[in-house]
């Protein structure tokens, strides 16, 4: 069975801070990746998707940035927080790239900027 | 584009009350999926359950009931006898069959359901 690691759980960054989360998956090859941030604990907002290694796709302009080093590890980082990037952030994996199969969600990573 | 809204911002019933949670959508596909998600206080979304287009058939899974129509592009979910357990927010998904191996699948914006005993 498929298993999403994150890491870390909770995170406090002052503002202008890097920033690095990690997504790892098990049980499963060539996953369609995904991050997603959601923000005052409703609505998810899609940031970035992958399809391979080192195919990143970004859905929104921000100073986040995703990397796919490897099949099964996905990573969204910045250089430098802002306020605004607070939230809670979900990984999630598509198995198999169909789009009649349902995501699977990480536990996410509960990130505040002060 | 396809478009899920969810209009219930929030629902507050009283433990063993029914509740529907509404789903609505927009697409021009004629193949799609439609998904409901529970995100409990713990944060991680959980799959409930999936439905094709062309399987209008309604679903029963203990307390909870699906009512697909596609003549009125909803996906409603109903919980029978709710209990405290139920309160989280739900969401509903849809997904277009995609091309290139890509996916994007579009969530409504959730709705909070809180069951007081």
């Amino acid at each position: 069975s498929q298993t999403i690691h994150q890491w870390p759980a909770t995170l406090v960054q002052p503002v202008g801070s890097p920033l690095s989360l990690e997504c790892t998956v098990e049980g499963t090859s060539n996953p369609n990746l995904y991050w997603y941030r959601q923000a005052a604990g409703r609505g998810l907002q899609l940031l970035f998707y992958s399809v391979g290694i080192g195919q990143i796709s970004s859905e929104v302009p921000q100073n986040l940035s995703a990397s796919r080093p490897q099949d099964r590890q996905f990573i969204l980082s910045s250089k430098k927080l802002l306020l605004s990037d607070s939230g809670f952030y979900l990984c999630a994996i598509l198995s198999g790239g169909n789009s009649y199969n349902e995501q699977f969600f990480g536990p996410g990573t509960r990130l505040t900027v002060l | 584009a396809q478009k899920v809204t969810q209009a219930q911002t929030e629902i507050s019933v009283v433990e063993k009350e029914d509740v529907t949670l509404d789903c609505v959508y927009e697409t021009r596909d004629t193949t799609y999926y439609l998904f409901w998600y529970k995100q409990p206080p713990s944060g991680e979304l959980v799959f409930l359950i999936r439905r094709n287009s062309f399987d209008e058939q309604n679903e029963i899974s203990g307390r909870y009931s699906w009512n697909f129509q596609k003549s009125t592009s909803s996906f409603n979910f109903t919980i029978t006898a709710s209990q405290v357990v139920d309160s989280a927010v739900y969401f509903c998904a849809l997904s277009e069959v995609g091309s290139g191996g890509s996916y994007i699948p579009t969530f409504g914006r959730g709705t909070s359901l809180i069951v007081h005993p």
